[in-house]
């Protein structure tokens, strides 16, 4: 399966600034989205980065705040914008590489983030 | 939007068997996944069903059955380094993962 770096490991920030995960692959893959894991919780999908265009996102989850590029089909960044407690968070890059709809998506490591 | 139910907890001992059970309510389907997660770090893929019926992969099966929105993930053999948390996953009509809440197996001595 693709390795997939992904950096920072873990931050802390101050509320109200803002930072950017980085997500690299080692080979091309289809599909990239990004999902929050908060404390004690499950994955939640963000959005699908779209190489070349707008990512998608779902439900909860704006542009403005969570802006998102893909310029090319093995990276992605994410940014956690205008950042407080509440975002405190792990956020995990995942891939899904070509091959039809029965790849699994796999993650990497994940960035922990803590806001003070 | 999806719901995906599966138990919070279940404790077992060293050695034993332990079935995880998972029951969706997804707006279309397009297979069901099993992912382990160790506590601080990313979750790494299990198993995979599209089709029902069961898929053997070693000491741990997973089993779908489609009709019935319905999974298992048994473990089998049970050891220390298997407690952790399995996540059930079942991609939708649009081919997004959702997640249920996770299952945290504790394995005894």
């Amino acid at each position: 399966s693709a390795v997939i770096s992904q950096k920072p490991s873990r931050d802390i920030c101050q509320r109200g600034t803002s930072l950017t995960i980085q997500c690299q692959v080692d080979s091309q893959v289809t599909m990239m989205f990004w999902y929050r894991q908060q404390p004690g919780q499950s994955l939640t999908l963000i959005a699908t980065a779209n190489q070349g265009s707008e990512a998608t996102y779902e439900s909860g989850f704006v542009i403005d705040k969570f802006p998102i590029s893909r310029p090319n089909l093995t990276f992605s960044t994410l940014t956690v914008s205008n950042m407080s407690p509440e975002d405190s968070s792990i956020y995990l890059c995942s891939v899904e590489e070509v091959g039809g709809g029965n790849q699994p998506q796999h993650f990497g490591d994940g960035t922990r983030l803590s806001i003070l | 939007g999806q719901n995906i139910d599966q138990p919070t907890e279940m404790t077992a001992t060293e050695g034993a068997i332990v079935q995880i059970n998972c029951t969706y309510q997804t707006s279309g389907f397009n297979g069901l996944f099993w992912y382990q997660q160790h506590a601080g770090e990313a979750p790494t893929f299990l198993s995979y069903n599209v089709l029902d019926g069961l898929e053997e992969k070693g000491r741990f099966s997973s089993f779908l059955s489609r009709s019935k929105g319905y999974s298992y993930l048994l473990l089998k053999e049970l050891q220390m380094k298997d407690s952790a948390s399995y996540l059930c996953a079942v991609r939708d009509g649009d081919y997004k993962l959702s997640f249920g809440a996770g299952t945290t197996v504790t394995v005894r001595a």
